[in-house]
């Protein structure tokens, strides 16, 4: 079955880069998903990126895939303290109506 | 534009209680989501609605059901609250599945505790 896993916490120094990493399972993963959750608020979708790219920049964000190891990477850089939230991986195939399965999500907090 | 919006915020119930999350949306979207977060867990999907009038279990339905009998409007119903149903629950809400540009919009979340 669909399985996405990612580690439960990180904690870096404001101005250095955070690096979050996830796995999944389904070869058939369409597109890769990376959301954002601050405290009290619902998910929001940060970026994504189809599986067929191996990295895709969004101004600080740079996300890298292997498909081969069905790894993906979320790279902020310049952390800074408003990036402190709740990072969820998400894989998704084109066309399903169930949507996304989440990763556990991996808590980032960012130290003066 | 409100986006999706959860009611209640928060709620407490004793074992065996009924009650009704409403989710509402104004986006027009056909897709709306239910899901469920648990510490550790992410987010696992209860049910959902691909238009006005249809729903299907997802990952986790047993304890719940649903309605749309509005396009805007998506209901998880709990009949006999459990204490393995404490929880935040989030509706989301997409136009359709055609990724990456019908993202999902999720709402600010319900906190439930069942005593």
């Amino acid at each position: 079955g669909e399985d996405v896993e990612q580690s439960l916490f990180l904690s870096v120094r404001e101005g250095d880069s955070s690096v979050i990493n996830c796995t999944y399972t389904d070869s058939s993963s369409t597109y890769l998903y990376w959301y954002k959750q601050e405290p009290g608020a619902g998910l929001q979708l940060l970026t994504y990126i189809f599986s067929n790219m191996d990295m895709k920049q969004d101004q600080r964000l740079t996300v890298l895939l292997n498909k081969k190891d069905k790894h993906l990477s979320l790279r902020i850089a310049d952390t800074q303290t408003g990036d402190s939230a709740i990072y969820f991986c998400a894989e998704g195939r084109s066309g399903s109506a169930r949507q996304l399965t989440f990763g556990s999500g991996t808590q980032l907090t960012v130290l003066p | 534009n409100a986006g999706v919006t959860q009611t209640p915020k928060f709620r407490v119930l004793k074992t065996g209680q009924s009650m009704t999350l409403l989710c509402a949306q104004d986006m027009n979207h056909e897709y709306m989501y239910w899901y469920r977060q648990d510490p550790g867990m992410g987010l696992r999907l209860i049910h959902y609605s691909v238009g006005e009038g249809t729903t299907a279990k997802g990952e986790v339905p047993d304890g719940y059901n649903v309605s749309r009998l509005k396009k805007q409007n998506f209901l998880l119903g709990l009949e006999s609250a459990a204490p393995s149903q404490t929880s935040v629950y989030f509706c989301a809400s997409t136009q359709g599945p055609r990724f990456p540009n019908e993202k999902l919009f999720f709402g600010s979340g319900t906190q439930l505790s069942v005593l």
